[in-house]
C-alpha cells in the first residue's frame, strides 16, 4: 500500500537532548513537508523539500533541521535548542512543493513527542 | 498576507442533525487553491476535497457539501444527517503563490456528534 509512515508514533525526550523524528513515503512524490501541531490550534510548517538534497525554511524552523539525502525519506531533528518542542509532529508530501496549486498534500499519522 | 480563519472552534450536535463548519480566508491572489482536512482522534490529516477559485460550483459528495462564495470569501463544509464518526477536527486551507505555494490552514473546528 502506497502512504506515509512516521516513527514512533510516540516519544520521550529529556531536556537537552536532540531527537530525531522519521518520515517515510513510497507515493514517489518530490516534495516533503514537516509542520507541528499544538493543543487547540493549526498546523505550522516547520520545513519543506521540493527535491532531494534541497530544502527550505518554514514559519518555525528555529529550533529544527531537516536532511533530505533519499527522495522517500525526510527527517526531522528536534534540537535542545527548540524551547517549547512537546507537540504534535506531521509529515506530508505532495507531488511537487511549486508549479502546481492544485497538488494536494497528505498527511502521515504524526508522531507525538514529549519532553520531559 | 494569507489567512484562513475558522471562528468556530467547537461544536456540538446529536447525532443525525446537519452541521455547518465556516471558513473565511483572505488572500491577494486571483488564482488559489482550497482544501477541507478531517483529523480523526487517530491523528491523521485526511484530505476531504480540493477546489479552485475559478469554480464556484458547490460540490456535494454522499452526506457532505460545500459551498464556495468568492464574494464573501467563504468556503463552508457541511454535513447532512451527521454520524458520531463524523467527530473530529476539521481544518481549512489554503494554498496561493504570494505564499511560496504553500499551505496556510486555519485554526480548526473540533465537531462532536453524540448519540
Amino acid at each position: 500500500d502506497g502512504g506515509i509512515t512516521q516513527s514512533p508514533k510516540y516519544l520521550f525526550r529529556k531536556e537537552g537532548q536532540n531527537v530525531t523524528l522519521s518520515c517515510e513515503q513510497n507515493l514517489n512524490h518530490d516534495a516533503m513537508y514537516w509542520y507541528r501541531q499544538d493543543p487547540g490550534q493549526g498546523l505550522r510548517l516547520i520545513y519543506y523539500s521540493q527535491i532531494v538534497n534541497d530544502f527550505q525554511k518554514g514559519d518555525i524552523a528555529e529550533g529544527y533541521s531537516v536532511s533530505r539525502e533519499k527522495k522517500e525519506s525526510f527527517p526531522l531533528t528536534v534540537t535542545s535548542a527548540q524551547k517549547n518542542p512537546t507537540a504534535f509532529y506531521l509529515c506530508a508530501s505532495s507531488t511537487r512543493a511549486t508549479g502546481l496549486l492544485a497538488d494536494t498534500q497528505y498527511f502521515g499519522p504524526g508522531t507525538r513527542l514529549t519532553v520531559l | 498576507a494569507q489567512k484562513v480563519t475558522q471562528a468556530q472552534t467547537e461544536i456540538s450536535v446529536v447525532e443525525k442533525e446537519d452541521v455547518t463548519l465556516d471558513c473565511v480566508y483572505e488572500t491577494r491572489d486571483t488564482t488559489y487553491y482550497l482544501f477541507w482536512y478531517k483529523q480523526p482522534p487517530s491523528g491523521e490529516l485526511v484530505f476531504l476535497i480540493r477546489r479552485n477559485s475559478f469554480d464556484e460550483q458547490n460540490e456535494i459528495s454522499g452526506r457532505y457539501s460545500w459551498n464556495f462564495q468568492k464574494s464573501t470569501s467563504s468556503f463552508n463544509f457541511t454535513i447532512t444527517a451527521s454520524q458520531v464518526v463524523d467527530s473530529a477536527v476539521y481544518f481549512c486551507a489554503l494554498r496561493a503563490p504570494n505564499y511560496g505555494q504553500n499551505f496556510v490552514f486555519g485554526p480548526g473546528t473540533r465537531l462532536s456528534v453524540l448519540p
